[in-house]
């Protein structure tokens, strides 16, 4: 029984599409992360919810836009995919001692 | 949050001891030190944390000096699998964890 899950796994599309990735945890926590690791393997954290509410936004362009329909699940909504968006993105949960990873959707834009 | 300093990579012999140091000079009293490890193309992976004192779990130790300056975390026999990059984060809380370059250790038969 996966703890967090991600889907699609593997996503390749055009430039200028529109793509979501979907994650849900079964950990029962409230705070849920979306990270991005490009291709020189830095991990950066992109977004962060607590209860539904966004807690961080970290500079990332307008294009991207989550959604927490509840605080089991945080979707990733990118709009008019660029080249440079293509990288791995992994959502994450916290029980606020430690972050549990889903396994990563690796993104290509084409 | 303070900033860590990890040396880029490291072997380690399967079967030895892995000792993975990372320095964090400039921590708060207040701030936790944290590792994760990441093996290839999976997500990130929680091993241990600790504030002052030493830590075991049944992944690894964690030996943090004295003056907290610096730490260690030690993976007593290591396998092929734990060929992995290796990240220390320092941490007032346990969330929005922000990974560094980390350390790429490389576990030889």
């Amino acid at each position: 029984d996966t703890a967090v899950s991600q889907t699609p796994k593997y996503l390749v599309t055009q430039m200028g599409n529109d793509k979501s990735i979907k994650c849900e945890q079964n950990l029962g926590h409230d705070t849920m992360y979306w990270y991005k690791q490009d291709s020189k393997k830095f991990l950066k954290i992109m977004f962060s919810y607590n209860n539904k509410e966004l807690i961080i936004n970290e500079t990332v362009p307008n294009r991207f836009s989550p959604k927490s329909p509840d605080k089991a699940h945080l979707n990733l909504h990118i709009n008019s995919l660029e080249l440079g968006d293509s990288a791995v993105y992994f959502c994450a949960s916290s029980d606020h001692e430690k972050l549990f990873f889903g396994s990563g959707t690796q993104l290509s834009v084409l | 949050d303070a900033k860590t300093t990890q040396p880029t990579s490291m072997d380690c012999a399967e079967g030895r001891a892995a000792n993975l140091p990372c320095n964090h000079s400039t921590i708060s009293g207040n701030e936790y030190v944290y590792w994760y490890r990441q093996i290839h193309s999976q997500g990130p992976q929680y091993i241990i944390h600790g504030l002052k004192n030493n830590e075991t779990n049944e992944m690894a130790s964690l030996i943090i000096t004295e003056d907290r300056k610096s730490s260690t975390l030690i993976l007593p026999h290591a396998t092929l699998r734990d060929t992995a990059v290796y990240y220390c984060i320092v941490r007032v809380r346990g969330y929005d964890m922000r990974f560094g370059a980390g350390t790429r250790l490389t576990v030889k038969p």
